[in-house]
């Protein structure tokens, strides 16, 4: 069975700082997708980011990249120029590439705090 | 755009009492799903549906049951509240695809006394 594991509860960083959320999972798949989801107060799901496993490269959108290193299972999640509007519950989640229905396999989360 | 329309927002109930709680998408969603969200856990699935008529167990189904009478629609009942399902309820849908996300309604603060 697949899982995932985010190993920091809670992190706080200044405002415009940089941080990197840690991510490993645990599957005997060879392909799937991971996504990185921000839940803000407002309690809304929000994708970040998503990652296919079969491309090398990292996927990036704007502040946000990912460090996607497939032999050790971790995806990170690296926020650059962080903003107030950054802080939020962050979940990394994994999904099998066939025979999944599409369910998503969710850790524990991570909340960030950015500092004014 | 609506996307995931949740209702209703908060409830409480008392221990015994059911309720149903709606899932309603305007994208055209093949998959739905409803979550519940607990203190220091990640979303758990309870059930989901790969289409209109069907319905399936996810991770926690019990003490829940669920419907899809029509593809934009996803019912979540409890037919008899415990104080063990108060929690946070996520509904959220997909189109086919693996790279597709989900996406989320606002959840459901639901309380049981």
């Amino acid at each position: 069975a697949q899982t995932v594991t985010q190993s920091q509860p809670e992190m706080s960083v200044q405002e415009a700082e940089t941080v990197t959320l840690s991510c490993t999972y645990d599957t005997s798949e060879n392909n799937y997708y991971l996504f990185w989801y921000k839940q803000p107060p407002s309690r809304q799901m929000i994708l970040v980011i998503r990652q296919e496993a079969y491309k090398q490269q990292n996927a990036t959108e704007n502040r946000f990249s990912v460090n996607f290193q497939k032999a050790a299972k971790s995806f990170s999640l690296k926020i650059s120029d962080s903003q107030l509007g950054d802080t939020a519950m962050y979940f990394c989640a994994f999904m099998k590439h066939r025979n999944s229905n599409y369910q998503l396999i969710w850790g524990a989360g991570t909340k960030l705090i950015i500092k004014p | 755009n609506a996307g995931v329309t949740q209702t209703p927002k908060f409830r409480v109930l008392k221990t015994g009492q059911s309720m149903t709680l709606l899932c309603a998408q305007d994208m055209n969603h093949e998959y739905m799903y409803w979550y519940r969200q607990d203190p220091g856990m990640g979303l758990r699935l309870i059930h989901y549906s790969v289409g209109e008529g069907t319905t399936a167990k996810g991770e926690v189904p019990d003490g829940y049951n669920v419907s899809r009478l029509k593809k934009q629609n996803f019912l979540l009942g409890l037919e008899s509240a415990a104080p063990s399902q108060t929690s946070v309820y996520f509904c959220a849908s997909t189109m086919t695809g693996s790279n597709q996300p989900q996406h989320f309604g606002d959840g459901t603060r639901l309380s049981i006394l």
